[in-house]
């Protein structure tokens, strides 16, 4: 089988720095995305980790690290539009899937 | 560039009846998914499609159908719609290079069984 698993739920200020955990355990795992989605949204792509490390985009950053299955999103600067839900998704080599996480829902407060 | 299209936007169905959601984008993607959304919920794969022809089930297939005749197209169908089925769902799709795991989404098609 496969699972994610992130927070439900974070609560940071603005301009604060948080992050969002993911764990997940699959076969066939070629990388992990997060992505953006606002109430009523679509999702928006954030960034991708297809090697283990860090990348960076603007005040996102993202982390992987395949031997602990684990990955995590890095906000800095957090302004109150960061409020909204985000999702890790792991892209299978199997078809090219991407299978996502529940979601952690984020509070920026003033 | 219209990127992903979907409709309709919203839609009432009644118990029983069929639909299809249509998708289509305009980038040459290879790669199209279907996802359904429930309220508070994270994305569930329906089905996906590498190319024209193939098409593939995803995590939860059941109550659906799709069909890929073009690079363009990917409709979903809904046959004898239930109310387990209310969701909202998006279409995406992801180009040639999809090893960046960019997908690219619809705005979505709200659809209510009732």
């Amino acid at each position: 089988g496969q699972s994610l698993e992130q927070p439900s739920e974070v609560t940071a200020v603005e301009g604060a720095i948080v992050q969002i955990n993911c764990t997940y355990q699959t076969s066939g795992f070629y990388g992990l995305s997060w992505y953006q989605q606002h109430d009523g949204g679509a999702p928006t792509f954030l960034s991708y980790n297809g090697l283990d490390g860090l990348e960076e985009t603007g005040r996102f950053s993202s982390f992987l690290s395949r031997s602990d299955s684990y990955g995590y999103l890095l906000l800095q600067e957090l302004q109150m539009k960061d409020s909204a839900s985000y999702f890790c998704a792991v892209l299978h080599t199997g078809g090219f899937k991407t299978i996502f996480g529940a979601g952690t829902r984020l509070f920026v407060k003033a | 560039n219209a990127g992903v299209t979907q409709t309709p936007k919203f839609r009432i169905l009644k118990i029983g009846q069929s639909m299809t959601l249509q998708c289509t984008q305009d980038m040459n993607h290879n790669y199209m998914y279907w996802y359904r959304q429930d309220p508070g919920m994270g994305l569930k794969l329906i089905y996906y499609s590498v190319g024209a022809g193939i098409t593939d089930k995803g995590e939860v297939p059941n109550g659906y159908n799709v069909s890929r005749s073009t690079t363009e197209d990917f409709p979903l169908r809904l046959e004898l719609a239930a109310p387990s089925q209310t969701s909202v769902y998006f279409c995406a799709s992801s180009g040639l290079g999809w090893d960046t795991g960019e997908l690219f989404f619809g705005e979505g098609s709200r659809l209510t069984v009732l």
